[in-house]
């Protein structure tokens, strides 16, 4: 039973357009939500994060958006540069189940000249 | 600044056989992890510690042990390895407190193979 989800898989994006990438969530007890960023061989680095009380939080070209009604986030990049392309996870703290993050399955993002 | 040291990158076992990933943190983080990710999944949360002493299990901890006797080292232990346990392994840290984001630390990863 998923928690966070990433609907889409994959998304190619222009150079110079904004990237949208979403996220849902079902545990309305979620504390945090964070965005990390992978490229291939290499762990998960953290890219920003907002607070359940909050609605936008932004810094330099990446902007999180977040819905608590409709339990949806998203990340906006803007605009979008070739150094981009990488796998981004969407990540919820709290919930009252055990410590760390939980994980949705990624959405590879692809950034075409 | 070395950050999160795992050990080693790769491994092949075969079913059966046991090891320890090895995990490093010079932060002086009080929360370390591990966490595995299988092909086109998000990482699921396989064990956890508060500190040293302390262990708890997460999301996927069948298989697997852990311990904690310092601050800065977190091995995780394979005692029978089975073809379920292919993947890659990633250990991460994080300092806790009153203000606690969820920011955490990841090392580069350790991929195992079991044959």
């Amino acid at each position: 039973d998923q928690q966070v989800k990433q609907n889409s898989p994959s998304l190619s994006v222009q150079e110079g357009r904004i990237s949208i990438l979403n996220c849902d969530y079902t545990n309305s007890m979620f504390d945090y939500f964070l965005w990390y960023k992978k490229y291939p061989a290499e762990g998960p680095t953290f890219l920003i994060s907002i607070s359940s009380i909050k609605d936008k939080n932004e810094d330099g070209r990446f902007t999180v958006f977040l819905n608590k009604s409709a339990k949806h986030l998203s990340l906006h990049i803007v605009p979008s540069q070739p150094g981009d392309s990488a796998v981004y996870f969407c990540a919820a703290l709290g919930g009252g189940g055990a410590d760390g993050l939980t994980f949705g399955k990624g959405t590879h993002l692809i950034i075409q000249p | 600044n070395a950050g999160v040291t795992q050990t080693p990158k790769f491994r092949i076992l075969k079913i059966g056989q046991s090891m320890t990933l090895q995990c490093a943190q010079d932060m002086n983080h009080n929360y370390m992890y591990w966490y595995r990710q299988d092909p086109g999944m998000g990482l699921k949360l396989i064990y956890y510690s508060v500190g040293a002493g302390i262990t708890d299990k997460g999301e996927v901890p069948n298989g697997y042990n852990v311990s904690r006797s310092t601050t800065e080292d977190f091995p995780l232990r394979l005692e029978l390895a089975a073809p379920s346990q292919t993947s890659v392994y990633f250990c991460a840290s994080s300092l806790i407190g009153t203000e606690n984001t969820g920011e955490l630390f990841f090392g580069e990863g350790s991929r195992l193979t079991v044959l």
